[in-house]
């Protein structure tokens, strides 16, 4: 099967513009998970989708980051406008069932000078 | 304060040695230990992922042990290659069972 997929690889904007991380999960994966790693720092937990459905966002850092899932398919991370402090490596996750094994992507780079 | 603390936060070891990265933790109550290898560029892989009554997890030449009294887990590696070079995470999932808490990580480098 095809793995969790996830759009751009890397992205370098300015202060105040906005991006779009996008996430391709497992297909039949219900459960999509949105992680961050900022420099130095361990991966730390921003979200979680079942399906369409946000189950959990209390790691979601501010109202600058709005993440969805239409259709309980991919799901997109949008930062607007981003600051300096985004930068890091985002990943996604999926999972069959909750606290099944979860599969990672490879994560979207984000740089913002 | 990270629930998830690790060492060595750095390792080198010669190809075909052994080597053992330890894993402390305070989530609590615990519901899963995970590790992960996570090479450059890559999202995390996982290794091994034991639970409350499992105290030893093999998978190939890496081995995980549990002491859930202790809060307390290794990852072993046995005769190591250079493609063991990577970061290993080990990452503590509560009782909600879906929010993971990650370690900072092991890097691991492997020289001929």
């Amino acid at each position: 099967e095809a793995g969790v997929t996830q759009f751009p690889s890397h992205s370098v904007i300015e202060k105040g513009q906005t991006v779009t991380l996008r996430c391709d999960p497992i297909s039949g994966h219900d459960n999509l998970y949105w992680y961050r790693r900022v420099m130095g720092k361990e991966i730390k937990f921003l979200l979680h989708f079942v399906k369409e459905s946000k189950q959990d966002e209390s790691g979601m850092p501010n109202n600058r980051f709005l993440a969805e899932r239409t259709g309980g398919t991919y799901s997109t991370l949008k930062v607007q406008p981003a600051e300096l402090e985004d930068s890091g490596v985002y990943f996604c996750a999926s999972s069959r069932l909750n606290r099944d094994g979860y599969t990672f992507g490879s994560g979207t780079r984000l740089t913002v000078v | 304060k990270n629930q998830v603390e690790q060492s060595p936060q750095s390792l080198i070891i010669l190809e075909g040695k052994n080597c053992t990265l330890q894993c402390n933790y305070t989530v609590s109550p615990f519901s899963n230990l995970r590790w992960y290898k996570q090479d450059t560029g890559r999202g995390p892989v996982s290794l091994t992922i034991m639970t409350f009554s499992e105290n030893t997890k093999s998978n190939g030449r890496y081995t995980a042990t549990l002491d859930a009294d202790t809060k307390q887990s290794s990852l072993h590696i046995t005769a190591s290659q250079l493609s063991d070079s990577a970061s290993y995470i080990c990452v503590v999932t509560g009782d909600s069972g879906y929010a993971l808490n990650f370690g900072k990580g092991t890097s691991l480098l492997v020289t001929p």
